[in-house]
């Protein structure tokens, strides 16, 4: 069965400081691989996507970055964090299955980050 | 903009009856829909999706899509305190890779 990790659980940073959050999945290959941000009370902000080893595409102008290293690894990064960063960070990955195909997408744990 | 929308809550239901979630969606050319229960300070977990019109049932859950007035709803049977959550409504768009757009969600409060 399929797995998908995130690291940490937790994080407080500074205001200017970097960040690397970290997701791996387990259980498959070449999957496609999501970093959403929850804002407290808020819904789901899409901020990266990848279908494959280098492959990034973003979705909202901002001081992140992505990266895609190996087949399960997706990384966030950010060489100098905002205040505004605060927030829930997802990592998911994404089936396809049945017929007609449905495209599922199963999140990872998800990483608290607090700029201070 | 594609958007999805929901109405944030709370909903109060007692526990024993049928708790009802609606969601609208901008996108007419969206495919499939999903709904995702998300606990307090927990990732969202998938619950189930549809794509055809109608009704889908899984357990307690019924799905409903009415592609036409698009409008996508959730019903809870004999809701349980356990139920207590916040329900997010998603709508995919497909493109190089699926692009799924959340709702920002429905709290829902089952009281004994």
């Amino acid at each position: 069965s399929q797995t998908i990790h995130q690291w940490p659980a937790t994080l407080v940073q500074p205001v200017g400081s970097p960040l690397s959050l970290e997701c791996t999945v387990e259980g498959t290959s070449n999957p496609n691989l999501y970093w959403y941000r929850q804002a407290a009370g808020r819904g789901l902000q899409l901020l990266f996507y990848s279908v494959g080893i280098g492959q990034i595409s973003s979705e909202v102008p901002q001081n992140l970055s992505a990266s895609r290293p190996q087949d399960r690894q997706f990384i966030l990064s950010s060489k100098k964090l905002l205040l505004s960063d605060s927030g829930f960070y997802l990592c998911a990955w994404e089936r396809l299955q049945g017929i007609p195909a449905v495209y599922e997408q199963y999140f990872g744990p998800g990483t608290r980050l607090t700029v201070t | 903009q594609k958007e999805v929308e929901q109405n944030s809550g709370p909903l109060s239901v007692p526990e024993g009856a049928i708790a009802s979630l609606n969601c609208t969606y901008s996108d007419r050319g969206s495919q499939s829909f999903f709904w995702y229960r998300q606990y307090s300070g927990k990732s969202p977990e998938l619950i189930m999706f549809i794509y055809s019109n109608g009704d889908k049932e899984d357990g307690r859950f019924t799905a409903q899509l009415n592609k036409a007035s698009q409008y996508v709803s959730l019903l809870i049977r004999d809701s349980q305190p356990s139920d207590s959550a916040t329900y997010l409504c998603a709508v995919n768009e497909y493109s190089s890779a699926s692009k799924i757009i959340f709702g920002s969600g429905t709290r829902l409060s089952i009281r004994p």
